[in-house]
């Protein structure tokens, strides 16, 4: 079965990028009209919806981090990323990717296990 | 955004007993309305999809109702395994938003 694994480093210093990749096995990416999302959530508090891409390269963002946020593809290496600049400690927490299945405006059945970001010099 | 307003925050229970979780929405979302189940150091599962819809795996105690605006959760006789945070999440409109959490206790 289709299974997400993120990865990255788990230590960020205060301005500097944020790089997270997730890795789907068990699957092809480019199946089906997934939308592969980035998803993250603060110790001790709720979740948030960073944004999301298709295979075909669309994408869309949160408002509140549109500026600071991109997400990528790539097919070849059934890989998706995150990249968010300019962090400060208001962006440590867990990301999970997840996925939205056949459409964006859908439910996440498949989460990843989640990676840990800790944002400090 | 759409802002989901969940109630109780917080929930201490005894087994067996019956469960109900709101989730109110700013504006209609008509079923686009989905609940989680997340349990501590765990990634969050779904348990219910446009509302009301159950999900293969999930223990039939586990129902959803609602639509428009005002959603709801229902545990039917809690089992000690349900102790977790739920949340509603709404995937009407981007960008998608998250309820705040409720947290089940087992007394």
């Amino acid at each position: 079965q289709v299974q997400l694994q993120e990865s990255g480093p788990g230590l960020v210093k205060p301005s500097q990028t944020l790089s997270l990749t997730c890795t789907v096995s068990g699957g092809s990416i480019s199946s089906g009209y997934n939308f592969w999302t980035w998803i993250r959530q603060p110790a001790g508090k709720g979740l948030e919806w960073i944004g999301h891409i298709h295979t075909s390269g669309s994408t869309n963002y949160n408002p509140s981090l549109k500026s600071r946020v991109t997400i990528s593809v790539d097919t070849s290496k059934n890989q998706f990323s995150l990249k968010l600049k300019s962090v400060t400690a208001a962006d440590a927490a867990v990301y999970y990717c997840a996925r939205a299945r056949d459409g964006y405006n859908r439910y996440f059945d498949l989460w990843g296990r989640g990676t840990l970001v800790t944002v400090s010099s | 955004e759409i802002v989901l307003t969940q109630s109780p925050d917080f929930q201490s229970v005894t087994p067996k007993e019956k469960v109900t979780i709101t989730c109110r929405a700013s504006q209609s979302i008509g079923s686009s309305l989905h609940w989680y189940q997340q349990k501590p150091d765990q990634s969050p599962n779904l348990l219910i999809k446009y509302a009301s819809q159950s999900i293969s795996g999930v223990p039939s105690r586990f129902s959803g109702s609602g639509s428009g605006t005002d959603f709801t959760l229902t545990i039917n006789s809690l089992e000690a395994e349900d102790a977790a945070t739920y949340y509603c999440h709404q995937s009407s409109s981007l960008p998608h938003t998250f309820g705040g959490g409720t947290k089940v206790e087992i007394k």
